[in-house]
């Protein structure tokens, strides 16, 4: 089974200064997605950045960026020029290829950014 | 971008009723939908996949005559929590997945808070 794991309950940074959210993940599938949502007080999951596993290229959104290891079966987030509306839940989350794939999520990196 | 609208964004009830929350995808259609339950300060966990046209398949634990799926159209998918207990309330969020996208990407609802009094 697949599993999602975010070893970060909480971070903290300060704004305009870069931080890194983890997540690491295991699966036998070798074509999958990976995902970054992020959920703030309201609770709507917001898709942030999505990465193809058969992409060797690292996705970036803007201030977002991943850093994608798949041999390690690592994903961790980078928030740079962090900003104070990213403050929020951010859950990493992994689907394998194929129609009806569920997705799985992490357990949430909560984020507090501070002035 | 797809739009999933989840009504009602917030229900209360009395103990033994039934509630029905609905999942609609507002500009594409969707084989596939899936519903998450998402406890206070904890993830999302998948209660069952619901298939366009035929049963709904549910995750271990999740009990199927408890939490009644249907999708009977590629717009709509409805969860109805039979009999709710204090023990029900929860935040139930719906996702979906456009048919015929290539970019494993699910669109979520903005959520149901549910209250059993």
């Amino acid at each position: 089974a697949q599993t999602v794991t975010q070893s970060q309950p909480e971070m903290s940074v300060q704004e305009a200064e870069t931080v890194t959210l983890s997540c690491t993940y295991d699966t036998s599938e070798s074509d999958y997605y990976l995902f970054w949502y992020k959920q703030p007080p309201s609770r709507q999951m917001i898709l942030v950045i999505r990465q193809e596993a058969y992409k060797q290229q690292n996705a970036t959104e803007n201030r977002f960026s991943v850093n994608f290891q798949k041999a390690a079966k690592s994903f961790s987030l980078k928030i740079s020029d962090s900003q104070l509306g990213d403050a929020a839940m951010y859950f990493c989350a992994y689907r394998a290829a194929g129609t009806a794939s569920k997705l799985t999520f992490g357990t949430g990196t909560r984020l507090q950014v501070t002035l | 971008g797809a739009v999933v609208s989840q009504h009602p964004s917030r229900v209360i009830c009395k103990s033994g009723t039934s509630v029905k929350i609905e999942c609609r995808s507002l500009d594409f259609q969707a084989t596939t939908m899936f519903w998450y339950r998402q406890f206070p300060k904890q993830s999302l966990m998948l209660m069952a996949t619901s298939n366009e046209g035929s049963k709904a398949t549910y995750e271990q634990g999740v009990e199927k005559d408890k939490f009644l799926i249907n999708h009977a159209s590629l717009t709509l998918s409805t969860l109805t929590v039979t009999s709710a207990h204090p023990e029900d309330s929860s935040f139930y969020i719906c996702s979906a997945r456009p048919a015929g996208g290539n970019t494993g990407e699910l669109f979520f609802g903005e959520g149901s808070r549910l209250t059993v009094l």
